[in-house]
């Protein structure tokens, strides 16, 4: 079965602690990883895709195939950086829908 | 910010009454797709588009009805036989559905509660 799995619903972390949401995958095929961001009041947007191999605000996510996990990670969190961060996976010949895991909200204290 | 826009943003319904959500998308986008969110949960696929006059059931079409006769529009209908449908709802649009890693653009979303 195609699945995310995002095991935290909430990460609290002091400003300048490193940050890792973790997010695992069930996929048969070869698939698409993405991580969406929801910051408060705002629309949820694409903060990274795998196949972009970028760093978005100080944010990266390695796929790890073996281990089917494609986690967040930043250095130094900042307080910007408190939103819903959602994991999702899309696969090829699948109309280009995306499977969500259900979401981590992360909280950086000052 | 324009781009995908639904409405309203706010909906109540009675029991048994049908209502039907907006998402109208000026990106030129070919695919489209509605969300469902509810806490705890992420968000679930209801129905997608991938061209005009064209449309797919998601994970969780029971009780939703959609229908694709522009680019720009892509209706969501909450039928009374939907047993749960209150939650937020999300439309988004990606350029096209060719490619898995194409990026969506998601709305502002509707919150409908059912009296």
């Amino acid at each position: 079965a195609q699945r995310v799995t995002q095991p935290e619903k909430l990460l609290s972390v002091f400003k300048g602690a490193p940050v890792e949401l973790k997010c695992n995958y069930s996929y048969s095929g070869s698939p698409e990883l993405f991580w969406y961001v929801q910051y408060s009041r705002q629309r949820l947007q694409l903060l990274l895709r795998h196949i972009s191999r970028e760093s978005i605000k100080g944010f990266t996510a390695d796929l790890n195939k073996g281990e089917t996990s494609f986690h967040l990670k930043k250095p130094f969190a900042q307080e910007e950086d408190s939103a819903m961060y959602y994991c999702a996976l899309s696969g090829t010949n699948q109309g280009g829908k995306l499977i969500f895991g259900q979401g981590t909200e992360l909280s950086v204290k000052p | 910010d324009g781009g995908i826009t639904q409405s309203p943003k706010y909906l109540f319904r009675k029991e048994g009454q049908n209502v039907t959500l907006s998402c109208e998308q000026n990106l030129n986008h070919d695919a489209m797709y509605w969300y469902r969110q509810d806490p705890g949960q992420g968000l679930r696929l209801i129905y997608y588009s991938q061209i005009v006059n064209d449309f797919q059931k998601g994970d969780i079409a029971e009780g939703y009805s959609v229908s694709r006769e522009k680019k720009e529009s892509f209706p969501l209908t909450v039928t009374s036989a939907q047993k749960n449908p209150t939650a937020f709802y999300l439309c988004a649009s990606s350029i096209n559905s060719g490619a898995p890693y194409n990026e969506q653009f998601f709305g502002p979303g509707t919150r409908l509660t059912v009296l």
